[in-house]
């Protein structure tokens, strides 16, 4: 069965600091692969895929399919980072159905 | 453009009661999903129509959970009757749909159910 797992619900860090937030996936295929974000009382928002190999604030997230993970990461991390990340791959075949993961939790202190 | 709508925002009633949730998608956005959200979960998808048709509903608890797209635009969702358990932030979203499957997908704010 699909299964994407963030293991760490919080990760809290100072203000510059480098900021990894792990995802592996647990899928047969190709996967695609999205991170989304929610800020504190705004609406969950896409903030990067794998495919477009694009750098969204800052962030960039490498698939590693030999490892099965696509972790999300930034070599300094601000303030207005904080916020819950979600990993999400897409399953392969069909109608752009997402299987999110429980989320990480970013503290990003002065 | 106008973002995914949703109503109410919060809703709180009584176990075995029946409830209701209304979506207004992106306007032109063909495929419309409902999530549910328990607190300290991802979104996990319920259900998916592409125009008014399912196309995936294999997680809805089809004993209580019903939903429908009439007309292709706005949906509703509705539980009866609600367990405990059902309580958790429902979210809409919506896709263009018929592009690509890497086609963002645009969130509601959510609705917050609390079941007592």
């Amino acid at each position: 069965a699909q299964r994407v797992t963030q293991p760490e619900k919080l990760l809290s860090v100072f203000k510059g600091a480098p900021v990894e937030l792990k995802c592996n996936y647990s899928y047969s295929g190709s996967p695609e692969l999205f991170w989304y974000v929610q800020y504190s009382r705004q609406r969950l928002q896409l903030l990067l895929r794998h495919i477009s190999r694009e750098s969204i604030k800052g962030f960039t997230a490498d698939l590693n399919k030999g490892e099965t993970s696509f972790h999300l990461k930034k070599p300094f991390a601000q303030e207005e980072d904080s916020a819950m990340y979600y990993c999400a791959p897409r399953v392969w075949g069909g109608y752009n159905k997402l299987i999110f993961g429980a989320g990480t939790r970013l503290a990003v202190h002065p | 453009e106008a973002g995914v709508a949703q109503s109410p925002r919060y809703k709180i009633i009584e176990k075995r009661q029946s409830v209701a949730f209304w979506c207004n998608p992106i306007s032109g956005h063909a495929t419309l999903y409902w999530y549910q959200q328990i607190l300290g979960q991802g979104p996990k998808l319920l259900i998916q129509f592409q125009n008014n048709g399912v196309v995936d509903d294999s997680q809805l608890p089809k004993d209580r959970f019903s939903a429908e797209r009439l007309k292709g635009v706005d949906s509703t969702l509705k539980i009866q009757p609600a367990k405990l358990e059902d309580s958790a932030v429902y979210l809409c979203a919506s896709r263009r749909g018929g592009g690509q499957p890497t086609e963002t997908q645009y969130f509601g704010p959510g609705t917050r159910l609390l079941v007592l």
